[in-house]
This record gives structure tokens, C-alpha cells and sequence, in this order.
């Protein structure tokens, strides 16, 4: 079966550096995309990865390694606004978007 | 660019009633839509893809004849809950695509919230 394995929560300072890991296993890989939902809103895309490597936008970027079936959202300078889940998702070999089920992070003063 | 709408953002509606979900792309053609749920504290559930002049794929266990999608233009597509029941209440949230596949992300509307009473 297809899976993608995330946190449930995670917990930061504001001002600190945050990893949230995705790991994932689907029939063939097109894309990983990284997504950010606040509390009954819509989720919003972060960003995308097809190539190993680090893509780095701003305060947020993102790693992907394919041989090892893994990501990660790298998040600095956090600031409460940051308190959100994060979502990643992977673009399967039919290029359907399989879900993890999301990392809340909760940003502390 | 890449705005997506939804409307109404919330409703609520008796058991039994019908309720129609409009999702629009606002700025550009959307060749396929989605339609996604969303339980409290749980992930995005996908209901549907539709490409637009086709009929919709439902995923495993949507039933179709309870959940009307239509797909008539590249800007609008709409969900149809029939006979809703309290069971029904969700978030429901509409992406659209400018591609079927490759890199193009999906553009979320703002989401329905929907309560059946």
C-alpha cells in the first residue's frame, strides 16, 4: 500500500529553528509538495521537490532524498504565525496526490 | 494568480435536503478539480477528480449517487450533497489543477464548511 509517515505534533520556541520529517512509500514518485493549513482554513502550498536536494524559500525550505523516501520542511526564525499543520504530499506514479496526515506544530513564546 | 473560490463558505441545512457546492478558478482554465473532505483533526480525504466534460473518478467508498459532482467548464465545478445527513458534516475543500499530472500544484479554495442538523 501507499503511506507517508509524519508527526502528529510537534512543539517549538518563537525565534527557533524547526524540522518536521515526512516519510513516504507510493507506487512511483512525481513530486513531493509540502502545505500549510491553519485551523479552518484551506491548505496553502509551501513547496515542491522532484530532485534530491534543498529548496529554499525564505524562511521556510525543503530537502528530498527519493533513494530514501524522505523529506523534510525546514522552518526558521519561527513566529507564531507559524502555528499551523503541515502537510506532505506525494505525486504517485499516477500522479494522484497521496496524504500524510499533517503535523501541527504549536509555536511557544 | 491562481485564485480558487468557493461558495457558500459555510452552510447549514436539514437532514434530508440537498446541498450544491460551487468551486471556481477564478484566473485561470482548471482542466481537473478535486474535491476533498475534511473530519476535525484529520488529514484531507480525497472524494473525487473531475476533468472537465467528463464524468468525475470517485475514490474507494465515495458513494457517486450521493455526492453530485458536475464539471461543465474549465472555471466550475460543483458538489452536490444529497439527502445530507448529520453524518455528511465536514469541511469540504476544492482544488483545482492546471494539469492532471506533472509538477502543477493544486490551488485550494477556501473550503465549505457544512452542518447538517
Amino acid at each position: 500500500g501507499q503511506n507517508i509517515d509524519q508527526p502528529t505534533e510537534m512543539t517549538a520556541t518563537e525565534g527557533a529553528i524547526v524540522q518536521i520529517n515526512c516519510t513516504y512509500q507510493t507506487s512511483g514518485f512525481n513530486g513531493l509538495f509540502w502545505y500549510q493549513q491553519h485551523a479552518g482554513e484551506a491548505p496553502t502550498f509551501l513547496s515542491y521537490n522532484v530532485l534530491d536536494g534543498l529548496e529554499e524559500k525564505g524562511r521556510f525550505s525543503s530537502f528530498l532524498s527519493r533513494s530514501k523516501g524522505y523529506s523534510y520542511l525546514l522552518l526558521k526564525e519561527l513566529q507564531m504565525k507559524d502555528s499551523a499543520s503541515y502537510l506532505c504530499a506525494v505525486k504517485d506514479s499516477n500522479y494522484q496526490l497521496i496524504w500524510g496526515a499533517g503535523t501541527k506544530l504549536i509555536i511557544k513564546p | 494568480g491562481a485564485v480558487v473560490s468557493q461558495h457558500p463558505s459555510w452552510v447549514i441545512c436539514k437532514s434530508g435536503t440537498s446541498v450544491k457546492i460551487e468551486c471556481r478558478s477564478l484566473d485561470f482554465q482548471a482542466t481537473t478539480m478535486f474535491w476533498y473532505r475534511q473530519f476535525p483533526k484529520q488529514s484531507l480525504m480525497l472524494m473525487a477528480t473531475s476533468n472537465e466534460g467528463s464524468k468525475a473518478t470517485y475514490e474507494q467508498g465515495v458513494e457517486k449517487d450521493k455526492f453530485l459532482i458536475n464539471h461543465a467548464s474549465l472555471t466550475l465545478s460543483t458538489l452536490t450533497v444529497t439527502s445530507a445527513h448529520p453524518e455528511d458534516s465536514s469541511f469540504y475543500i476544492c482544488s483545482a489543477s492546471l494539469k492532471a499530472g506533472g509538477s502543477y500544484e493544486q490551488y485550494f479554495g477556501p473550503g465549505t464548511r457544512l452542518t447538517v442538523t
